[in-house]
Formats: structure tokens, sequence, C-alpha cells
């Protein structure tokens, strides 16, 4: 089955204790997308990757990392997470940037 | 910079009754735009984007570029339409790289 795999689903941190979300799919797309979603502000684009290592800064990128070493996998690093990095975030890939993208099923972190 | 603007953030409609939510964008380029709908508990999925100009569970869009919309239509509303629907711009931001907009999106409430 054709998908987008986050995880974990359910994410509790402490200040400053880095954490990685991972995010793999099946379908041999060439871009990926980070987004994280907060009341009020909807989807925001937190990084994107063209195709292995190709990255980009999205809208709100301070306090993530990235990296894409395989086409498959894109996961998101938080080198030292703070309270408002708490969101449910979205991992997302797409064949190319006229195709639709494909979204995982979300990752909700809480930051303490 | 890219931005994508939908003005409602609620929308309650009747059963029967007909459905616009309305997004506009700001690009200097040629667009590629986008509706996506997350209903209750489940992820994101593409509803419908303008370059097939497909319709989609009756929802339609057409590309205003003149008026710079991209508003989304359904003549009769249904209740399985009540979800949040975003608006979403692919421009072009540099170096071949495409940046992916969202709007904050409308949470649509369709009364029985």
């Amino acid at each position: 089955e054709a998908q987008v795999t986050q995880n974990p689903r359910y994410l509790i941190t402490v200040t400053g204790k880095k954490l990685t979300v991972t995010c793999s799919q099946n379908m041999n797309h060439e871009y990926m997308s980070w987004y994280r979603q907060d009341p009020g502000l909807g989807l925001r684009q937190i990084y994107y990757s063209m195709n292995v290592e190709v990255t980009d800064k999205g809208d709100v990128p301070e306090g993530y990392k990235v990296s894409r070493k395989e086409k498959r996998n894109f996961p998101l690093i938080l080198e030292s997470p703070s309270p408002n990095q708490t969101s449910l975030y979205f991992c997302a890939s797409s064949a190319s940037r006229d195709e639709k993208l494909f979204f995982g099923s979300g990752t909700q972190l809480s930051v303490l | 910079a890219q931005r994508v603007t939908q003005p409602e953030k609620l929308l309650s409609v009747f059963k029967g009754a007909p459905v616009e939510l309305k997004c506009n964008y700001s690009y200097s380029g040629s667009p590629e735009l986008f509706w996506y709908v997350q209903y209750s508990r489940q992820r994101l999925q593409l509803l419908l984007r303008h370059i097939s100009r497909e319709s989609i569970k009756g929802f339609t869009a057409d590309l205003n570029k003149g008026e710079t919309s991209f508003h989304l239509k359904k003549p009769f509303a249904q209740e399985e339409d009540s979800a949040m629907y975003y608006c979403a711009l692919s421009a072009g931001s540099g170096a071949g790289s495409y940046q992916l907009t969202f709007g904050k999106g409308t949470k649509l409430s369709v009364i029985p």
C-alpha cells in the first residue's frame, strides 16, 4: 500500500532533549516536506526537499533540522526542543510539484 | 514571497445550501493551486488541483488570475462535507525549488 509513515504518533519530551521524528515513503517520490499545524495558524511548512541531498527552508525552519540521505526517508530533528515547538507535525511527499501530496498520519509533540 | 489567504476561519451552512470557500493568493509568477481537506480524525488529503480542472465530491474550483483567487464551490452542501479545508499554492523559490504554502484553513460546518 502506498503510504507515508511517520513515527512516533505521540511524543512527550522535556526542553532541551534532542529528538527525531521519522518519515518514510514507499512511492519513490522525489518531493518530501514537513509541516506543523497549530490552531488558528493552519499548516506551515518547516522544510522541504526536492530530492536526495537537496533541502530548503520553508516558512518556519528555526529550531529544526532535516536530512535527505535516502530518497524514501526525511527525518525531522529537533536538537534542543522548546515548549513553543509543541505542535502537530505532518510529513508529506509527492512525485513532483504538480502532483498531489500524500500526508502521514501526524505526530503530536508536547515539549514540557 | 507567496502568500495564501483564506479569509474565513469558520463557515456554517445548512445542508443543501451552496458553499463557497474563499482563497486568494499573491504570487507574481504562474502558481499551481490545490485544495486539501482534513476530515475529523483523518490525515490531510488532496481534494482537487487547478491543473486537472476536475470535480471531486461535487466540489469545483476555478483559478481566476485577474482576481488572484481560487475559490472552492459546491452547489449543495452535504453533512459529510464538514471538515477543515486548506488552500495551497506551489510556487518556484529559485534554483528549481518549489515551496508549498498553505492558507490558515477554513472549518466548514454543515448544519443538518
